[in-house]
């Protein structure tokens, strides 16, 4: 069964004090892995597509990367208004298939 | 551009109403989709559409139903309401269905009691 889990649930740290957040996947097949933003009462952002292992991508203060098993995203001096959920999805399975797997979330809280 | 809106954007029901959620997007996207977002889970997948016309069943489609007839609009409809489906409802559209570019809407938030 494809899996998908994120880990920490959740993630406090000060301005500047940067980290990363981990989501480790098990699939059959791996067509997509996406990032996605979540802020509290709103619909996900799109922040990220990672297709290949070896692949990185940077938008600002965030670098999602990808391996073989797991995602990072890592976050460089993060500001208050990186505070918010960050989802981690996968898509897997024979070409067609329409299922998006999704994680749990981090839930990040950066303190001024 | 609106991008992907909802309505409403909260609702309580009794056990056994019926209900329709809208969705509405004007970006031309041909793919658009529902998920479902419960405490403690991820999304998941309730239906999907590939164009006018055309929908097909996610990961949990059962007391939910479907209809595409045009482009921009894409309906969910509870037949019957179950405290079951208390959850927030997501609706997402993307260009093409092999797009992974994924726009969500704001959500509905959904209290059966």
């Amino acid at each position: 069964e494809d899996q998908v889990t994120q880990s920490p649930e959740a993630l406090r740290l000060q301005e500047g004090e940067s980290s990363s957040l981990n989501c480790s996947y098990t699939v059959s097949g791996l067509r997509g892995l996406f990032w996605y933003r979540q802020d509290p009462g709103k619909g996900p952002e799109f922040l990220f597509t990672l297709y290949s292992a070896g692949e990185e991508k940077e938008k600002e203060r965030l670098k999602a990367t990808l391996t073989k098993k797991e995602s990072f995203l890592h976050i460089t001096a993060p500001k208050p208004e990186d505070s918010a959920t960050y989802l981690c999805a996968v898509q897997a399975g024979a070409g067609g298939s329409e299922k998006l797997v999704f994680g749990k979330g981090t839930k990040l809280t950066v303190n001024p | 551009n609106a991008g992907v809106t909802q309505t409403p954007k909260f609702q309580v029901l009794k056990t056994g109403q019926s209900m329709t959620l809208q969705c509405a997007q004007d970006m031309n996207h041909e793919y658009m989709s529902w998920y479902r977002q419960d405490p403690g889970m991820g999304l998941r997948l309730i239906h999907y559409s590939v164009g006018a016309g055309i929908t097909d069943q996610g990961e949990v489609p059962n007391g939910y139903n479907v209809s595409r007839s045009t482009t921009e609009d894409f309906p969910l409809r509870l037949l019957s309401a179950a405290p079951s489906q208390t959850s927030v409802y997501f609706c997402a559209s993307r260009f093409r269905r092999q797009d992974h570019e994924q726009y969500f809407g704001p959500g509905t938030r959904l209290t059966v009691t």
